[in-house]
């Protein structure tokens, strides 16, 4: 069974704050993991795609680590700003089949002002 | 450049209804990819197009579920007839051909609502 757990399910920070999230999947066969932000009603955005272990990836206040070998990626945002306030979703792939994305619930970010 | 469009955008139909679901991905891109996401799970895979083939349709629910990709260009996904266990929001995919680790660019969504 290929499962990928996030956690926290939820979290509430503040203007500021620094913070990360945790996206956990099974190493046997890895191929790529994919970090998306996504707003309801809006398109996931595609934030990082991670193949190599220990990949480290940035983009603005927005970075991530992959470990292949423990199977699990950190996402980490930076001086929390409001309009950071979303849903954080990781998938993987497998070799075996490396273009199906398998999904995690999820980390629903909400950061007050 | 135009991103992924789905549409529509929203709809509610009967259950036994039918409801057609249309995708127009990236100019160029080969791979088109249906997901679907119920309320309170995660996003399920449903299906995997390149250009007009289906590679992969492991995440179809069962045959009332129907998809096409004529010609290579948009898809559409039809549910025929609708149960109320299929609403969820549907998303559409697309990635270039080449590296499977490619980026997926999403739509917005579907959202089905079966009552």
């Amino acid at each position: 069974i290929l499962n990928v757990e996030q956690s926290p399910q939820s979290l509430h920070v503040q203007e500021g704050d620094s913070t990360n999230f945790t996206c956990s999947f099974p190493s046997s066969n890895f191929y790529a993991l994919h970090w998306y932000r996504w707003e309801t009603a809006k398109s996931p955005e595609a934030l990082f795609v991670m193949t190599l272990n220990g990949d480290e990836k940035k983009k603005g206040r927005i970075s991530a680590t992959l470990n292949t070998k423990e199977g699990y990626s950190y996402l980490y945002i930076k001086g929390s700003q409001p309009e950071d306030s979303a849903t954080y979703l990781c998938a993987f792939s497998n070799a075996g089949n490396n273009r199906k994305l398998i999904w995690g619930l999820g980390t629903s970010l909400a950061v007050n002002p | 450049e135009a991103g992924v469009t789905q549409f529509p955008s929203h709809s509610v139909i009967e259950k036994g209804q039918t409801v057609t679901l249309r995708c127009d991905p990236i100019s160029g891109h080969d791979n088109l990819y249906w997901y679907r996401r119920v309320m309170g799970k995660e996003i399920k895979f449903l299906l995997h197009f390149v250009k007009e083939s289906k590679q992969d349709e492991s995440g179809m629910p069962n045959n009332r579920f129907l998809a096409e990709r004529t010609g290579g260009t948009y898809s559409t996904l039809k549910v025929q007839p609708a149960e109320l266990e299929d609403s969820g929001v549907y998303f559409c995919a697309s990635s270039q051909s080449g590296l499977a680790k490619n980026i997926q660019y999403f739509g917005a969504g579907t959202r089905l609502s079966v009552l």
